[in-house]
């Protein structure tokens, strides 16, 4: 196992609620990174953690937003959920070089 | 902007056969790839990566990939398939760039025929 860990494992929602979705980094790991993946597509950047401090933002609207803290584990929350939302959400963790990354084994969030 | 494509969505194989799932990829500068594979209702798990040296990488679970600069190929390989080899592969590069995300490519579903 890779060593990162994500809650929960699935959750469902109605659509304008809020979420938030947790993610534990492997440890010594500092940069921490989130991905939607929707059915039959290919995981898709939303944004990344470094230092506690997002450095990259991938074409994700302002209501996805994320937080890092000092332990490196982090959050994802979405707000004002709509049905498009519905999808697995993986976090990945690495460290801040070009290494790889090591993901979680996902949320899936369903969206009513 | 950096890109790969998996020409295939589906890949069909017998046991014991040798396999190849195909990755190419568009990067500005030395490109940092990688291979991962999903199983149902599963995260990714890395299987390995070309960043620099040899051309033919080996990895996880049997796994090679040679890397082809003149073809800006990165296929995925393996010499004889499993069963257990059934599952969801995705080619991937870093965007070296200020944040240093991962793109994916679209996924080949591999089917190993018993």
């Amino acid at each position: 196992e890779t060593g990162v860990t994500q809650s929960p494992t699935h959750l469902i929602k109605t659509r304008g609620q809020q979420v938030t979705l947790r993610c534990s980094s492997q440890s010594g790991h500092n940069t921490v990174s989130w991905y939607q993946q929707a059915l039959g597509q290919g995981p898709q950047f939303i944004f990344q953690y470094y230092r506690e401090e997002e450095n990259g933002r991938g074409n994700f609207p302002p209501r996805f937003s994320g937080l890092q803290f000092p332990n490196y584990s982090s959050e994802l929350n979405v707000n004002a959920l709509e049905l498009d939302d519905s999808a697995l959400y993986l976090c990945a963790s690495s460290e801040w070089t070009a290494s790889e990354a090591f993901f979680g084994q996902g949320t899936r969030l369903t969206v009513v | 902007a950096q890109s790969v494509a998996q020409p295939e969505d589906q890949v069909n194989v017998a046991e014991g056969n040798p396999l190849t799932v195909k990755c190419t990829y568009s990067v500005s500068g030395n490109p940092y790839l990688f291979w991962y594979v999903q199983y149902p209702n599963r995260g990714l798990q890395f299987l390995l990566k070309y960043i620099t040296g040899d051309n033919l990488v080996k990895g996880s679970y049997g796994f090679e990939a040679e890397f082809n600069k003149s073809q800006t190929s990165f296929h995925l390989k393996k010499p004889s398939a499993l069963v257990s080899d059934s599952a969801l592969y995705f080619c991937a590069v870093r965007d070296l760039g200020r944040d240093d995300k991962i793109i994916f490519g679209k996924g080949t579903r591999l089917h190993i025929l018993p």
